[in-house]
């Protein structure tokens, strides 16, 4: 177990710009989210996945963005036509389903810099 | 969404014990009471969670009021890796509706450590 990870760990691009994101959970979490973290703020939740179903969107979640979790294991997140308003941390959280606390493991994070 | 209130900063000294406060006057009955940290430059990381007895584990230790509208999360002997950010969040047992399963992050507390 490896805890989860990220890629990439840092992205810059040019406003206007398509980018991807991926996600790879610890192995037996059936549950995925997504975050996103602004300079000074907490996280915030953006998505849900359980197993391969995307559950629960945000507001925060506009028509740019789109995740997927095939097959239930890792998850992408595409933000189409970046702009500077989405500089920011993206993080992903995993957690196993069922009854009980479901404490998240976070990833490190991607750092995006729209310029 | 069931609030909590933490202080914006707090400061100890090296190996002294830590006391971060967490009020949560709307709690249910049915919500959880969960801290999260983030180091610097890294994603949340879960230190405990509690119902409505005090806890403890590896991390720390969780004080719970006996009306649970507030908490106390203790760190025995701070070490300067405790500086983070510290969240105080509520999540409810199990599910009851669109939001039970993400985290809803506040502000937390700045725990910075003085060597």
């Amino acid at each position: 177990d490896t805890g989860v990870s990220q890629d990439p760990r840092h992205k810059i691009t040019k406003r206007g710009q398509n980018v991807t994101f991926r996600c790879d959970p610890i192995s037996e979490h059936n549950r995925l989210y997504w975050y996103r973290q602004t300079l000074g703020q907490g996280p915030e939740f953006l998505t849900y996945f359980q197993n391969e179903a995307q559950l629960e969107k945000s507001r925060l979640l506009s028509d740019r963005f789109s995740a997927e979790r095939p097959k239930g294991s890792f998850s992408t997140l595409e933000i189409q036509r970046t702009e500077q308003g989405d500089s920011a941390m993206y993080l992903c959280a995993s957690s196993l389903g069922g009854q009980g606390a479901n404490e998240q493991y976070f990833g490190p994070g991607t750092r995006l810099t729209v310029t | 969404d069931a609030k909590t209130t933490q202080p914006n900063s707090m400061e100890s000294n090296e190996e002294e014990p830590v006391h971060l406060p967490c009020n949560h006057s709307t709690i249910s009955g049915t919500d959880y009471i969960h801290w999260y940290r983030q180091l610097p430059s890294q994603g949340p990381e879960y230190v405990i969670h509690g119902l409505t007895s005090n806890v403890n584990n590896r991390m720390a230790s969780l004080a719970i009021a006996e009306d649970r509208k507030s908490s106390t999360l203790i760190l025995h002997r701070a070490t300067l890796r405790d500086a983070a950010v510290y969240y105080c969040i509520l999540r409810p047992r199990g599910y009851s509706g669109a939001g039970s399963y993400q985290l809803t992050f506040g502000k937390g507390t700045k725990l910075s450590v003085i060597p």
